[in-house]
């Protein structure tokens, strides 16, 4: 079975700055997708960023980036200029790129709490 | 807006009393979840619908059940909560492609009483 791990709960990080949040996870499979989710307090969780396993290059999203690392099995999320909005809870998740029905469900890791200081 | 709506936003129901919780989408996403997740803890599945399809995680307790009588809504019943029942409960959906990730409802925190 996959394995997602969050190992920081909380990081704190300047308005204005740079901020890494790390996850690294389990499998045996090759093919696969990794995901990070934003859940702001009190609200719906959304879809950040996601990156296919076959391809070598870092998925990014404006002022959100990955460092996919695939034979270390990390998939850090980079956030740029930190504002305010990005306080929020962030998880990271994996899902088999095989099958369908119960191999689609997506895994997730703990969670960590980012804060932004102003 | 296409979109996963999950209702009541906030549920308190006594401890045993049978509840139910509500999904629609409008996305026509063929796979429908239901998550549990308790405070600073990782979102638990506990079952999902491929289509017409359940599927039961191995580990979900046999209090939890679920209805799904279209494809745009899907129910989250507990039989008989308990105080360890209590948590926000995710809805989510998506296309069976699985490069595709979810899309949430903004989730029903359930108090048990």
């Amino acid at each position: 079975a996959q394995t997602v791990t969050q190992s920081q709960p909380e990081m704190s990080v300047q308005e204005a700055e740079t901020v890494t949040l790390s996850c690294t996870y389990d499998t045996s499979e090759s093919d696969y997708y990794l995901f990070w989710y934003k859940q702001p307090p009190s609200r719906q969780m959304i879809l950040v960023i996601r990156q296919e396993a076959y391809k070598q290059q870092n998925a990014t999203e404006n002022r959100f980036s990955v460092n996919f690392q695939k034979a270390a099995k990390s998939f850090s999320l980079k956030i740029s200029d930190s504002q305010l909005g990005d306080a929020a809870m962030y998880f990271c998740a994996y899902r088999s790129a095989r099958g369908t029905g119960a191999n689609s469900k997506l895994t997730f890791g703990k969670g960590i709490t980012l804060s932004v200081r102003p | 807006d296409a979109m996963v709506i999950q209702n009541p936003r906030y549920q308190v129901t006594q401890f045993g009393k049978p509840v139910t919780l509500s999904c629609s989408q409008t996305l026509n996403h063929n796979v429908m979840y239901w998550y549990q997740q308790k405070s600073s803890q990782a979102p638990k599945l506990l079952f999902h619908y491929y289509d017409k399809d359940f599927n039961n995680e191995a580990d979900t307790p046999d209090n939890f059940q679920s209805r799904r009588p279209n494809t745009s809504f899907c129910f989250l019943d507990i039989r008989s909560p308990g105080l360890g029942d209590a948590a926000m409960y995710l809805c989510a959906t998506s296309r069976a492609l699985r490069a595709h990730g979810y899309t949430f409802g903004s989730g029903t925190r359930l108090t048990v009483v």
